[in-house]
């Protein structure tokens, strides 16, 4: 398996545009979920889903930002306007649900918003 | 509310001695708890975990010790090896939840 797959890994984008990140999970996994990686805060988690069903999204920061996740093998991450404080490494990571398992994690995406 | 805190935002270590690397919690509820190990421009990769019914678990160079009472855990690496520098987060969850709390992680330099 390839593992979990992001894209782009490099993003930059102006102030005002609206910015989506992309996310491919290990084939098999049934839970996703969506970090970034600020110096503050370390790894922080944004939200995340059990079989496509988002089950908590009380880390999203603002409206701003949204995800979705239409089917067990794609996930997105919305920002809309982005922001220059969003400037940040993303990360999805997945694992399988039912078991005390470790994450496994894409490469992330660098974010800049100039 | 920061749930999982590593302390420590750094430290170095001479190449064949012992890294200890520390993180605390705050949530009792938490009964599983992971260190992974990030290299600059690479996703977190996995490194050991520990059930809350156990106060040890060691593979190779790694054991994490936990200790229940003072909710707090580390991560021991002996002997420390240059390529092991990296940073090191702990990473805390309930049963049934599966929401991974992360710290926000420590740098380890292993000088050669």
């Amino acid at each position: 398996d390839a593992g979990v797959i992001q894209s782009p890994r490099h993003e930059v984008t102006e102030m005002g545009q609206e910015v989506t990140l992309r996310c491919k999970p290990i084939s098999g996994h049934n839970s996703l979920f969506w970090y970034r990686q600020t110096m503050m805060r370390g790894l922080e988690l944004l939200i995340y889903f059990n079989n496509n069903v988002p089950i908590d999204d009380s880390g999203m920061p603002e409206d701003r930002f949204s995800a979705k996740m239409p089917n067990a093998s794609f996930s997105t991450l919305k920002i809309q306007p982005s922001e220059p404080r969003d400037s940040a490494v993303y990360f999805c990571a997945s694992s399988l649900f039912g078991a005390n398992t470790e994450a496994f994690f894409g490469q992330g995406t660098r974010l800049t918003v100039v | 509310d920061q749930q999982v805190k590593q302390n420590s935002p750094s430290l170095s270590v001479q190449e064949g001695r012992i890294s200890i690397l520390n993180c605390d919690y705050t949530n009792s509820m938490f009964d599983y708890f992971l260190w992974y190990k990030k290299y600059p421009a690479e996703g977190p990769t996995f490194l050991i975990s520990i059930s809350s019914i156990k106060d040890k678990n060691e593979d190779g160079r790694f054991t994490v010790f936990l200790n229940k009472s003072a909710k707090h855990l580390s991560l021991h690496i002996v002997p420390s090896q240059p390529g092991d520098s990296a940073v090191y987060f702990c990473a805390a969850v309930k049963s049934g939840t599966y929401k991974y709390i992360f710290g926000t992680g420590t740098r380890l330099k292993v000088l050669a």
